[in-house]
């Protein structure tokens, strides 16, 4: 079963941030936050991962509680590409990509 | 994605009957492993593989047999195909950071 639980949908104007949410309350210390999209029936997408610290790249920046028991999806502008049901994951990076997805967010950009 | 091709992208199988669904990767990794997803669901791991010769079971193994004898190759049998495995079948290559995942087979049971 999934360990982490998310908002079952968002919207966000275009042009805006979306901030997407997630709560970890049995992420272990060796696990890694991950987040995935899913466009359509495609398969899921990587977007970026951390440990503690904040992470940013083209995608998308990662806000991590400083106790790891949450963490915050941030997409600076988004566009209606970016409509997508977004996935947080705890996972171990030395383990193989066993991945227990959840339901997700499923986020719509609205013009 | 590239480097990770399934075949075959639909297929409609009868009750009872057994099939292959085919997973290839050209990016060299040790992990790959497969998913299913049914409607409004998220991704359930089926087995998976940390390199040649190693598989292990994940969430929803039953009905399910995989091997993995090269890096490049990880097949997902069927063996007596029920309506309960109609679904959308997910192969993903990588991991440790970023894993890439097909474009998926959906697959129907009648």
């Amino acid at each position: 079963d999934a360990k982490t639980t998310q908002p079952p949908s968002m919207d966000c104007a275009e042009g805006r941030a979306a901030n997407l949410p997630c709560n970890h309350s049995t992420i272990s210390g060796n696990e890694y936050v991950y987040w995935y999209r899913q466009i359509h029936s495609q398969g899921p997408q990587y977007i970026i991962h951390g440990l503690k610290n904040n992470e940013t790249n083209e995608m998308a920046s990662l806000i991590i509680t400083e106790d790891r028991k949450s963490s915050t999806l941030i997409l600076p502008h988004a566009t209606l590409r970016d409509t997508a049901v977004y996935y947080c994951i705890d996972a171990l990076t030395n383990t193989g990509n066993q991945f227990y997805f959840g339901t997700g967010t499923s986020l719509t950009v609205i013009p | 994605n590239a480097g990770v091709t399934q075949t075959p992208k639909f297929q409609v199988l009868k009750t009872g009957q057994s099939m292959t669904l085919q997973c290839a990767q050209d990016m060299n990794h040790e992990y790959m492993s497969w998913y299913r997803q049914d409607p409004g669901m998220g991704l359930r791991l089926i087995h998976y593989s940390v390199g040649a010769g190693i598989t292990d079971q994940g969430e929803v193994p039953n009905g399910y047999n995989v091997s993995r004898s090269t890096t490049e190759d990880f097949p997902l049998r069927l063996l007596s195909a029920a309506p309960s495995q109609t679904s959308v079948y997910f192969c993903a290559v990588g991991g440790g950071t970023e894993a890439f995942f097909g474009q998926g087979t959906r697959l129907t049971v009648v």
